[in-house]
């Protein structure tokens, strides 16, 4: 009964180092999304992915690379970590058609790079 | 675009007092309006939803009506309980293929016995 899961929960990471977040979701949804919340800019959504080996940009994509190699699983890359890059990313998935907007949601993992 | 505009925060009541928190959207076509909660230290969940105009979604006594001629889905709670204390952000998915929510920016609720 796991749903979503991220890793890892917590990082502290200096300007420049590079870092992968992981998702992992068993409920064989379709789409993933990854999103970042930071405090008065509610949520605002960095890449997407609507199926396996596909991947799109969301409203805050730069800085971020995204892979999805297989259905269960959606990565977040940051290539060369930035003080701006400090926030909680949030990983969710949907169904897909029909319920796009029924998001299941991770715990979050807070970054903190100094 | 679309957009989606939330009363501002945050919002402090008593235990058992009427709840209103106001959501706005702009959006064109005909889009679904959800609310979700977010309680603190974990991530969002849904809420209730409504997916065209007039429908009121429900949920553990929240509810919200979509008013198309307002563009509005505020959502109310009668009598609030210190365990309904989180952080509520109201949502739209404008369809048309769109793939993905468009969120307000959150209003926080600290209920108080």
């Amino acid at each position: 009964n796991a749903g979503v899961t991220q890793t890892p929960k917590f990082r502290v990471l200096k300007t420049g180092q590079s870092m992968t977040l992981l998702c992992a979701q068993d409920m064989n949804h379709e789409y993933m999304y990854w999103y970042r919340q930071d405090p008065g800019m509610g949520l605002r959504l960095i890449h997407y992915s609507v199926g396996e080996g596909t991947t799109a940009k969301g409203e805050v994509p730069d800085g971020y690379n995204v892979s999805r190699l297989k259905k269960q699983n959606f990565l977040l890359g940051l290539e060369s970590a930035a003080p701006s890059q400090t926030s909680v990313y949030f990983c969710a998935s949907s169904p897909g058609t029909g319920y796009i907007g029924e998001l299941f949601f991770g715990e979050g993992s807070r970054l903190t790079v100094l | 675009g679309n957009s989606v505009t939330q009363m501002e925060g945050p919002v402090t009541l008593s235990e058992e007092a009427f709840l209103t928190i106001n959501c706005t959207y702009t959006a064109t076509g005909y889009p679904s309006l959800f609310w979700y909660v977010q309680y603190p230290g974990e991530g969002l969940q849904l809420l209730l939803k409504a997916t065209k105009a007039d429908d009121k979604g429900s949920n553990k006594g929240f509810e919200a009506t979509y008013r198309k001629e307002t563009t509005s889905f505020h959502l109310e709670k009668g009598s609030v309980q210190v365990s309904d204390s989180a952080v509520y952000f109201c949502a739209l998915d404008s369809g048309a293929g769109s793939y993905q929510l468009t969120f307000g920016k959150g209003t926080k609720l600290s209920v108080i016995p």
